[in-house]
Formats: structure tokens, C-alpha cells, sequence
């Protein structure tokens, strides 16, 4: 069964510094991948897709995340964090079926320090 | 393009008092729906989804309902809502098999007292 990993619940990061948000995923399959980003009080918004084309995937406001099935990740990163960045970030699994459910992790809520 | 549209953005109603929450999707046809639940602090839940017009699949069985009256339209019911069932409410759609990210709608804030 498709699962999805984030690894720490709050990542708190200084304006101008590397952001790394980390995801793991369990697939019976070849997985498709996503990051969605959620700023407060509003819907999710998808970052990247990873469909088994390019493995580094480039996104929208400069993230982009790389899968590696070695290690079964799919981290997001972004060179030079910015204070628009802080949000919560979801990384998610498609089980690539008709009925195409989505496996949410349960989110990395990203903070940034001036 | 599409637009997802969900109404109202907030919405306050006492325990036992009956819900419609609604979503509509313009710009596409015959879209899967989805609605999820977030509750403080536990991430997303799916309740309900939709490959067509009439046909729902829950997840969470529960007291809230769902239906598909319509090819781009999707409602959440309840007919006694429980303290419970405040949260932030997401809709989302899906091009039909063309591909397999969910697009979400703005949400609606529910709160039950």
C-alpha cells in the first residue's frame, strides 16, 4: 500500500537559506509524486509533479524536488528561502488508479526567521 | 482554463443543525470531485469522491452525505452536525483520466458550537 513520510512537523529556516522539506514514500508501483503548499486559510496549491519523466522536477517560486528511488524520496528543496515561503507543505502519493486518491503526508509547516 | 469555486468561505452553526456545503468546477467536463476534511492539527482527511454524475464513494463513514446532482457540481450534507465536524472543508478536481494531480478549491471554515 502507497504511504507518504514527512520528516518533522515544524522546519524553521533563516530568510536567504537553503529550504530542504523532506519526503519518503512506500509504492507497490511506479509512483506519481506532488508537493502542494497551503498558506493559511486558503486551499492547497501544487508546487511540482513528479510523473516518471525528468527526475529533478522544477516547480513554481523557484522549489523544485528530486526523486530518487534508491532512497525512495522525493525532498523539496529551494535555494534561498524568502519570507513569502512560510507555509505548510504537503507531500503526496497517487495510487494511478480511476479513482486516483491521493496519500497526503501530514504536512511540514515551514517558518521563516528574519 | 478552470476555476473551482467553493461556498460560503465560513460558516458558524449550532450542534444538531443541518449543513450544505457547495463546489462547482468550471472549464472542464466530467472532472472526479473529492471533498476532504482538515481538522486542527491532523492533516487531510478524504470523505467523499466522485467519477460521475451520481455516483459517490465515501471514505468516512459518518453523519455527512454527499452528491453529484450535476457533471461539475458536488455537495456536502449533514442533517445534525456534531461538534466534531468543524474543520476547514477542501474540495478538488481531477481531469477525468488525463492526469493525476487534484486542484483544490479555497475552502470553507466550519465551525460548530
Amino acid at each position: 500500500a502507497q504511504s507518504v513520510t514527512q520528516l518533522g512537523s515544524h522546519v524553521s529556516v533563516s530568510e536567504g537559506a537553503l529550504v530542504l522539506l523532506r519526503c519518503n514514500y512506500s509504492s507497490s508501483v511506479p509512483p506519481y509524486l506532488f508537493w502542494y503548499v497551503q498558506y493559511p486559510n486558503q486551499g492547497l496549491q501544487l508546487l511540482l509533479k513528479y510523473t516518471s519523466a525528468a527526475t529533478l522536477v522544477k516547480g513554481i517560486n523557484g522549489f523544485e524536488a528530486e526523486f530518487k528511488k534508491s532512497e525512495t524520496s522525493f525532498h523539496l528543496t529551494k535555494p534561498s528561502a524568502h519570507m513569502s515561503d512560510a507555509a505548510e507543505y504537503f507531500c503526496a502519493v497517487s495510487l494511478m488508479n480511476r479513482d486516483d486518491k491521493i496519500i497526503f503526508g501530514k504536512g511540514t509547516r515551514l517558518h521563516i526567521l528574519p | 482554463s478552470q476555476t473551482i469555486h467553493q461556498w460560503p468561505a465560513t460558516l458558524v452553526q449550532p450542534v444538531g443543525s443541518p449543513l450544505s456545503l457547495e463546489c462547482t468546477v468550471e472549464g472542464t467536463s466530467n472532472p472526479n470531485l473529492y471533498w476532504y476534511r482538515q481538522a486542527a492539527g491532523r492533516g487531510l482527511q478524504l470523505l467523499f469522491y466522485s467519477v460521475g454524475i451520481g455516483q459517490i464513494s465515501s471514505e468516512v463513514p459518518q453523519n455527512l452525505s454527499a452528491s453529484r446532482p450535476q457533471d461539475r457540481q458536488f455537495i456536502l450534507s449533514s442533517k445534525k452536525l456534531l461538534l466534531s465536524d468543524s474543520g476547514f472543508y477542501l474540495c478538488a478536481w481531477r481531469f477525468g483520466t488525463v492526469s493525476y494531480e487534484q486542484y483544490f478549491g479555497p475552502g470553507t471554515r466550519l465551525t460548530v458550537t
